[in-house]
C-alpha cells in the first residue's frame, strides 16, 4: 500500500460542482501540501499545513479551501468548481526533522471539469 | 521575480550520458532538489544540494554552482527505464519550493 493515498484518483464533475479530494497518510509526517500540476507549468502549492492546527495559504489558493482533520488527513475542497480547475492534483508530505525536506507525493488525483 | 528555467524536452540514446541544466533565480537559498516523475506517476525524490558541488548518487549525479545560480543533473548509462520528465526545485528563503516546469527526457534505442 502506499505511504500517501489519495481518493479519488480521477474525477469529471461539472461547473459549480463541490468537490472533496482527500489524502491520507502512514508516514507519521506532521508537515502536508497540497499541489496541482499543469502541462507546461511546474508544480503550484495550493496550501500547507505544518501540524494539525497549522493552515497556509500558497501560490494559488483563490477557489480552494482545506481541512485537516488529523496528522494523517489533509483534504482539499473545491466549493464551486470552475473549468481552469481542471488539472492533475498531488498531495504530499515531509518530515520536519528531515535534513533534505524531501516530498513524499501521493499517486495524484486527475480532476476534470466540464 | 522567482522563476526557474530548465529545457523543455531532451533525446538521448541508450546507453549515454545525458546532462539536463536548471538555472534559478529565487529570493534566498535554502537547496535545490531534483525529481524524477514518470507519465502519469508521482514525483519521487533524486537528490538535494545546498552547497557548491558534486553530489553522486549510482548513476545519478547533481551538481551546483550557487553564484552562477544553476545546476544541473547527469544522469549515466541511460536506461529506457530513465525515460521521464525532471524536476528542478530550488527552495527559497522562507523555505518554500520553486518548482521549474519540468524536462522531458527521451530515450531511444
Amino acid at each position: 500500500d502506499a505511504d500517501v493515498t489519495q481518493t479519488p484518483r480521477n474525477r469529471i464533475t461539472k461547473t459549480g460542482k463541490r468537490i472533496m479530494l482527500e489524502c491520507s497518510q502512514t508516514k507519521g509526517h506532521d508537515r502536508m501540501y497540497w499541489y496541482r500540476q499543469d502541462p507546461g507549468l511546474g508544480l503550484r502549492l495550493i496550501y500547507y499545513s505544518f501540524d494539525v492546527k497549522d493552515i497556509n495559504k500558497g501560490e494559488i489558493s483563490d477557489g480552494y479551501s482545506v481541512s485537516r482533520q488529523a496528522q494523517a488527513k489533509f483534504s482539499l475542497s473545491l466549493e464551486s468548481a470552475i473549468p481552469n480547475q481542471t488539472a492533475l492534483y498531488f498531495c504530499a508530505t515531509s518530515d520536519r526533522d528531515r535534513e533534505t525536506g524531501e516530498l513524499f507525493f501521493g499517486e495524484g488525483s486527475r480532476l476534470t471539469v466540464l | 521575480g522567482q522563476n526557474i528555467d530548465q529545457p523543455t524536452e531532451m533525446t538521448a540514446t541508450e546507453g549515454a550520458i545525458v546532462q539536463i541544466n536548471c538555472t534559478y533565480q529565487t529570493s534566498g537559498f535554502n537547496g535545490l532538489f531534483w525529481y524524477q516523475q514518470h507519465a502519469g506517476e508521482a514525483p519521487t525524490f533524486l537528490s538535494y544540494n545546498v552547497l557548491d558541488g558534486l553530489e553522486e548518487k549510482g548513476r545519478f549525479s547533481s551538481f551546483l554552482s550557487r553564484s552562477k545560480g544553476y545546476s544541473y543533473l547527469l544522469l549515466k548509462e541511460l536506461q529506457m527505464k530513465d525515460s521521464a520528465s525532471y524536476l528542478c526545485a530550488c527552495m527559497d528563503s522562507n523555505y518554500q519550493l520553486i518548482w521549474g516546469a519540468g524536462t522531458k527526457l527521451i530515450i531511444k534505442p
